[in-house]
């Protein structure tokens, strides 16, 4: 029974450029949530999502941030024109309920900004 | 302001030692949760508390929830190698919110 995947493990961009995070959550798990971990701190909620409908994304910045959890296919976090401050870990969590549940964790995309 | 308050932030001990470390916060949660999070990893749930004064142990962990339950307490005792790693409490509402985390390193 596969955990929750995401791909890349790591990713390089140059500033300007576009930044795609897959996830795939647990299997049986239609409930989605990305979290940002900036070096040397916790983790911040960003987005909730629950199969094609966004339910919270009160953690997102306002600009060049969306995501996505199609009916097929993993859920994608997406950045536009990245910059340095963009560089973070991003985790994606997945539980097959709703947030007051518990929420299992991938083990995260390493985003660079150079 | 951060919700929920862990400290140390620091904290490396010899191996074989005692250590507790805190979460805590000027609100009142239904439940309070704690993570270990290890390098290059994803964080992993240890435990969830839900009743005031309630202690949980997990090996040798041990997880107090406060009478009040507004904040928490992780002892560890002789602590091991294996115990290194960042450790995270976080409280649920339709999010989870996350403390700051301790950053644990236990030396051979």
């Amino acid at each position: 029974n596969a955990g929750v995947m995401q791909n890349p493990r790591h990713l390089v961009r140059r500033r300007g450029q576009e930044a795609r995070l897959r996830c795939s959550p647990m299997k049986g798990h239609s409930h989605v949530y990305w979290y940002r971990q900036l070096p040397e701190e916790g983790l911040k909620f960003m987005v909730y999502l629950q199969k094609e409908n966004i339910i919270d994304e009160s953690g997102m910045p306002k600009e060049r941030f969306s995501a996505e959890f199609p009916k097929e296919g993993p859920s994608i976090l997406r950045i536009q024109q990245v910059v340095r401050g963009d560089s973070a870990a991003y985790f994606c969590a997945s539980s097959p309920g709703g947030p007051l549940g518990t929420q299992y964790f991938g083990p995260g995309t390493r985003l660079l900004v150079l | 302001t951060q919700l929920l308050e862990q400290s140390p932030q620091f904290l490396s001990i010899q191996e074989g030692e005692n250590l507790t470390v805190y979460c805590n916060s000027s609100s009142v949660f239904s439940s309070l949760q704690w993570y270990r999070q290890e390098p290059g990893e994803g964080p992993v749930l240890l435990v969830t508390v839900v009743t005031g004064g309630e202690v949980k142990k997990l090996k040798r962990l041990t997880f107090q929830f406060g009478d009040a339950r507004k904040d928490s307490s992780l002892h560890i005792t002789a602590a091991q190698p294996g115990d290194t790693g960042l450790y995270l409490c976080a409280v649920s509402a339709q999010k989870l919110v996350f403390g700051q985390g301790t950053r644990l390193t236990i030396n051979p």
